[in-house]
């Protein structure tokens, strides 16, 4: 089982649709990412959560640390958004410690 | 102010080549880490070095090492190349604990 699972791996909407990708962990960390990747490969980094609830314009993210659980979500989503949304933590404990664990990424298409 | 910058975009090496990619970090930043994304494959933790010192490294053979120099700059060096290593290998750096900045990577291709 991935330390870093996330849900689901393909997702296409409409233009406008209201968008939430899942990401658990099994892992002790300090902190969850949420990054977007485009075609191309450059990677952008979107949050960095250790607790509650984070928004940036349209994007909202969220971190139940007790349920080892976060979501991100896309509100008014957009044809720009189509992506891959990839979760990553940061383990906290041994070999973990220091850097990122990631999950296979949400490739995300939007629809006009 | 400038962002994590990675060298070259692209490089082309034939099997059993060495490649060196470069990445300097933002300016003030101290840690650099490494990552492999290989097609198909999910991003995988490579090195991760700080203060000019390895500080974790992931589960990949010794002919993938790296080194960071004085100015926090850092190289990564594969050696004796094999096909499976073509992959997006991006580096991304941090000065306080947990926030990562990427950069746009260097696409390796092995022929």
């Amino acid at each position: 089982k991935n330390e870093v699972e996330q849900s689901p791996q393909n997702l296409t909407a409409q233009e406008g649709e209201f968008i939430t990708i899942n990401c658990s962990y099994s892992v002790g960390i300090s902190a969850l990412h949420w990054l977007q990747q485009h075609p191309g490969g450059g990677i952008v980094s979107l949050f960095m959560l250790s607790s509650g609830k984070k928004k940036h314009g349209r994007l909202i993210a969220t971190i139940n640390i007790q349920e080892k659980h976060s979501s991100l979500h896309i509100t008014a989503s957009h044809p720009r958004d189509s992506a891959v949304y990839i979760c990553a933590v940061k383990g906290r404990y041994g070999g973990s410690q220091g850097n990122l664990i990631f999950g296979k990424g949400t490739k995300l298409s939007v629809k006009p | 102010e400038a962002g994590v910058t990675q060298s070259p975009t692209h490089l082309i090496k034939t099997r059993g080549q060495q490649a060196t990619l470069r990445c300097s970090p933002i300016s003030g930043h101290t840690s650099v880490y490494w990552y492999q994304q290989a097609l198909g494959l999910g991003l995988q933790f490579l090195l991760w070095y700080d203060e000019g010192e390895e500080r974790n490294r992931g589960n990949f053979p010794p002919r993938f090492s790296g080194r960071q120099f004085p100015n926090y700059s850092s190289e990564l060096n594969v050696n004796a190349l094999e096909l499976e290593d073509s992959a997006l290998y991006l580096c991304a750096s941090s000065l306080v604990v947990d926030e990562q900045y990427f950069g746009p990577g260097t696409r390796l291709t092995v022929t």
